[in-house]
């Protein structure tokens, strides 16, 4: 069964300490791993699409990784301005009926603290 | 990237009424989903919301209570039927770019049923 789990479920920064949020995944046939940023109230705000092990995208003070297993979304200096939820997907291959939908995460809620 | 529109952005409706979602999106995508968000959860996905045809069902949704349209490239409809305290939800739209494979997120439709 394709499952994705984050880790961990909040964790608490003080604006400038950087740190990593995990995400481990199960799928038959990765076609692409996603991450998202929601803020309360919100849809979630695309960030990521890493396609292959080894592939690196960055943006701003955001960096996510991807290995075989899982992928790393690393945030250096982070400001109270990140604070948010920020979901990993993964979109498996043909998967019964529904080719190209995604398979989310719990999320993990971060907060940052002048 | 596509912009997605939802309406209404919130709705209180009665137990055993009926709610229909608007999702339009501002250019062509090539699929169009329907996600659900419980309180403190993930998102979970309804069905694939086709082009002139049947929409595609994830396990545990059915058509009767959850009928969903897609007339053309950028719009799609969700109806909630005989609704219950239960389908206290967020609804979120999404569609997938034509030229990639990123999927963006309407802001969601808060609905809950007294």
């Amino acid at each position: 069964e394709d499952q994705v789990t984050q880790s961990p479920e909040a964790l608490r920064l003080q604006e400038g300490e950087s740190s990593s949020l995990n995400c481990s995944y199960t799928v038959s046939g990765l076609r692409g791993l996603f991450w998202y940023r929601q803020d309360p109230g919100k849809g979630p705000e695309f960030l990521f699409t890493l396609y292959s092990a080894g592939e690196e995208k960055e943006k701003e003070r955001l960096k996510a990784t991807l290995t075989k297993k899982e992928s790393f979304l690393h945030i250096t200096a982070p400001k109270p301005e990140d604070s948010a939820t920020y979901l990993c997907a993964v979109q498996a291959g043909f998967y019964g009926g529904s080719q190209g939908n995604l398979i989310f995460g719990k999320g993990t809620k971060l907060s940052v603290k002048p | 990237s596509a912009v997605i529109s939802q309406k209404p952005s919130r709705d209180i409706c009665q137990r055993g009424t009926s709610l229909t979602i608007q999702c339009q999106v501002d250019s062509q995508v090539t699929m169009m989903f329907w996600y659900r968000q419980q309180p403190g959860q993930s998102l979970t996905l309804i069905a694939t919301a086709n082009q002139g045809s049947e929409a595609t069902y994830e396990s545990g949704f059915v058509i009767d209570k959850f009928p969903i349209s897609r007339p053309n490239l950028t719009f799609s409809t969700l109806t909630v039927s005989n609704m219950s305290p239960e389908d206290s939800s967020i609804y979120l739209c999404s569609g997938t770019g034509v030229d990639n494979n990123e999927q963006f997120f309407g802001p969601g439709t808060r609905l809950t049923v007294l």
